[in-house]
């Protein structure tokens, strides 16, 4: 079983749609969970960081955590075609990931939002 | 602007070739990482650095080698390409409070 899973997708929704992406894991010692984006034939780049259980917005985005049942998700509200990219979930037992650093990454869902 | 640099963006390279991909950060980060990730498909650590003189393999095998001589900069190099070497790599670093990314070399073998 792979430490973290994420609804591959893709999801295609129209602009304006209320998104909801999607990971569970399996490492009780998660404490830091990260959301990275990633647009086509480029590098993830850092969205949304949290720390422990609860939510955290910041403008559309709203980032949620349930440790109890290992549980997180990204919503997009008024979601735009630029919001179009694959979203990458990263849960982590602290900020730069584990000791030496690493972090684990979901496989990604493609998001497309079409005009 | 990303403070993390890759070079070339794309390499079509013959079978056999020895390459080198570059990666340099402005940013003084020791952790440095190289990931692999096919079209659609998920990150894999292939090489992992804490600092100068460190380098580790990550949880991908991969018959790439890396080096750290310098803080800002970590080269990873293939000694003989293949065809199933075609990918696209991608290096990372952090201060600890995630990663940041370079836009990623993508590599085909012919």
């Amino acid at each position: 079983q792979k430490e973290v899973e994420q609804d591959p997708g893709p999801l295609s929704v129209p602009e304006g749609a209320i998104v909801s992406l999607n990971c569970t894991y399996s490492n009780s010692a998660f404490q830091y969970f990260m959301w990275y984006r990633q647009y086509s034939r480029k590098g993830p780049e850092l969205l949304m960081y949290t720390y422990s259980s609860g939510n955290k917005e910041d403008g559309r985005f709203t980032a949620q955590v349930d440790k109890s049942s290992k549980y997180i998700s990204l919503f997009i509200r008024d979601s735009q075609p630029s919001d179009s990219a694959t979203y990458l979930c990263a849960p982590s037992t602290n900020a730069g990931g584990t000791s030496y650093g690493k972090l684990t990454f979901g496989q990604g869902t493609i998001l497309t939002v079409h005009p | 602007e990303a403070d993390i640099y890759q070079t070339p963006r794309y390499l079509v390279i013959g079978t056999g070739k020895k390459i080198t991909l570059e990666c340099s950060q402005t940013m003084g980060h020791d952790k440095m990482y190289w990931y692999q990730q096919d079209p659609g498909m998920e990150l894999h650590l292939i090489h992992y650095s804490y600092g100068v003189n460190s380098t580790e393999k990550g949880d991908l095998s991969s018959e790439s080698t890396v080096s750290r001589i310098r803080t800002e900069h970590f080269p990873l190099t293939l000694e003989s390409a293949r065809p199933s070497h075609t990918s696209q790599y991608l290096c990372a670093s952090t201060s600890g409070y995630g990663y940041t990314f370079g836009s990623g070399t993508r590599l085909t073998v012919v």
